[in-house]
């Protein structure tokens, strides 16, 4: 089955710096990419997402690039602010499971004002 | 509003009992799925549904059951034989596309302790 690598597993920046965070897939079937952000106690919400016929997506501050061929997608967020301190999950979508979505172990984003 | 809900939002169950876990979408969405979320680990999936009366097993199905006799609601039931089922439990749900590009929406999760 597909399986996500998910680094770093923890980031801290100084606000108004850039946070990168990158995701490896296994299956090359994976067509979609979404990226989800989750605060304490809540349910995950999606930021921003990017289909495998598209190699970037941007909106406002945050970026995700997309290389097929490597079978690795990024997460770019500039400008962070406090605020953007969540802990964030890449995935990957398969048929094989009904297009349910394999997850990485998530990264927790500490902006520090 | 539109939206998926989850409830309980805590939940506290004695070992060797079973407890169900409601999650109800009003966003007329063909499919629906059941995680499990540990700490410090990504979301597992434990069950899938992509039409009314099917569903099918994820990666952790054993120790669960489910159910899907309406569109708009997929009750997940934690039994007895579930081992450690101390977890946040998050359901989804999405418009079944084929081409897989479906967009998963969330609901606030429900945290299950077992004492």
């Amino acid at each position: 089955g597909e399986n996500v690598e998910q680094h770093p597993s923890t980031l801290s920046v100084q606000e108004g710096d850039s946070a990168v965070i990158k995701c490896t897939y296994s299956d090359s079937a994976s067509n979609y990419f979404p990226w989800y952000k989750q605060e304490l106690g809540k349910g995950p919400q999606l930021i921003i997402d990017i289909r495998s016929n598209v190699g970037e997506k941007k909106d406002q501050r945050i970026a995700v690039t997309l290389n097929k061929t490597a079978k690795h997608f990024s997460l770019h967020i500039t400008e962070t602010q406090p605020e953007d301190s969540a802990v964030y999950f890449c995935a990957a979508s398969t048929s094989n499971s009904g297009y349910a979505l394999n997850f990485g172990k998530g990264t927790s984003l500490l902006v520090t004002p | 509003d539109g939206g998926i809900t989850q409830s309980p939002k805590y939940l506290f169950r004695k070992e060797g009992q079973n407890v169900t876990l409601s999650c109800e979408q009003n966003l007329n969405h063909d499919a629906m799925y059941w995680y499990r979320q540990d700490p410090g680990q990504g979301l597992r999936l434990i069950y899938y549904s992509q039409i009314v009366n099917d569903f099918q097993k994820g990666d952790i199905a054993e120790g669960y059951s489910v159910s899907r006799e309406k569109k708009e609601s997929f009750p997940l039931t934690v039994t007895s034989a579930q081992k450690n089922p101390t977890a946040f439990y998050l359901c989804a749900s999405s418009i079944f596309v084929v081409a897989g590009d479906n967009e998963q929406f969330f609901g606030p999760g429900t945290r299950l302790t077992v004492l």
